[in-house]
């Protein structure tokens, strides 16, 4: 099985825009969908980016997704940042019957 | 779409615990269904899943569970439900019930959650 990793955490201040990457150990990043979750503290994870680049009704378009199989790894970026990003994200792909999550990125927004 | 988890708590090593979750808003029937745990300061990590019915209703689990849980459904309840036998206390976490998106071949992801459930295993 193939890992997802992410940075441990990033910063920013309002206003500015970010990027989380989330690279593939093994295998390509193109051979099946990335997806990115947002979770607030306390609260469930939501998705915010499905299907590589595509974004659910009521998330909004600040939140973009994109993959890059040169460097193999998969790309949220946040522009625009508000306080109420602030939150853990973690990418998310499959392979063989498997579901893998990277291991998250706290994302600080001051 | 609405999805309701049960049970969860206090068990020791070694011991069982059976966590439900009913859906609502969608159609169950049709809906793949997956189990994610966070595990203390650690992020996620999915659990396992079931087909639906219609597509052979087969389950897939995670390395670190395979043999020890249980993934199954009952449409008629419109309820999934994880059964925990062997339990470890890395086990121990919060426990979500998602409905999947499907895709071409076997390929998902959960894209709506329930609110967790809480399960400690410890002497």
């Amino acid at each position: 099985n193939f890992m997802l990793t992410q940075p441990h955490s990033v910063s920013e201040p309002p206003g500015k825009t970010v990027t989380i990457s989330c690279t593939r150990s093994s295998g390509s990043i193109a051979s099946d969908y990335v997806q990115w979750f947002q979770q607030r503290p306390g609260s469930s994870p939501s998705i915010v980016i499905f299907e590589d680049d595509q974004r659910p009704s009521g998330v909004p378009d600040r939140f973009s997704g994109s993959i890059d199989s040169s460097s193999n790894s998969a790309s949220l970026t946040i522009s625009g940042l508000r306080t109420e990003d602030e939150a853990d994200y973690y990418c998310q792909s499959y392979d063989f019957n498997n579901q893998v999550f990277g291991g998250g990125t706290k994302l600080t927004v001051l | 779409v609405q999805l309701m988890e049960s049970g969860g708590g206090l068990v020791k090593p070694g011991g069982s615990l059976r966590l439900s979750c009913e859906g609502s808003g969608f159609s169950f029937n049709y809906a793949w269904m997956s189990w994610v745990r966070q595990t203390p300061g650690k992020g996620l990590q999915w659990v396992g899943r079931i087909k639906s019915e219609i597509d052979g209703g087969t389950t897939d689990y995670a390395a670190p569970v395979k043999g020890r849980f249980i993934i199954s459904r009952d449409d008629f309840r419109n309820t999934v439900y994880l059964q925990m036998n062997s339990l470890k206390t890395e086990d121990t976490g919060v426990y979500y019930c998602a409905r999947d998106q499907h895709y071409s071949g076997s390929g998902s992801y959960p894209a709506y959650w329930g609110q967790g459930r809480l399960v400690t295993v410890s002497s």
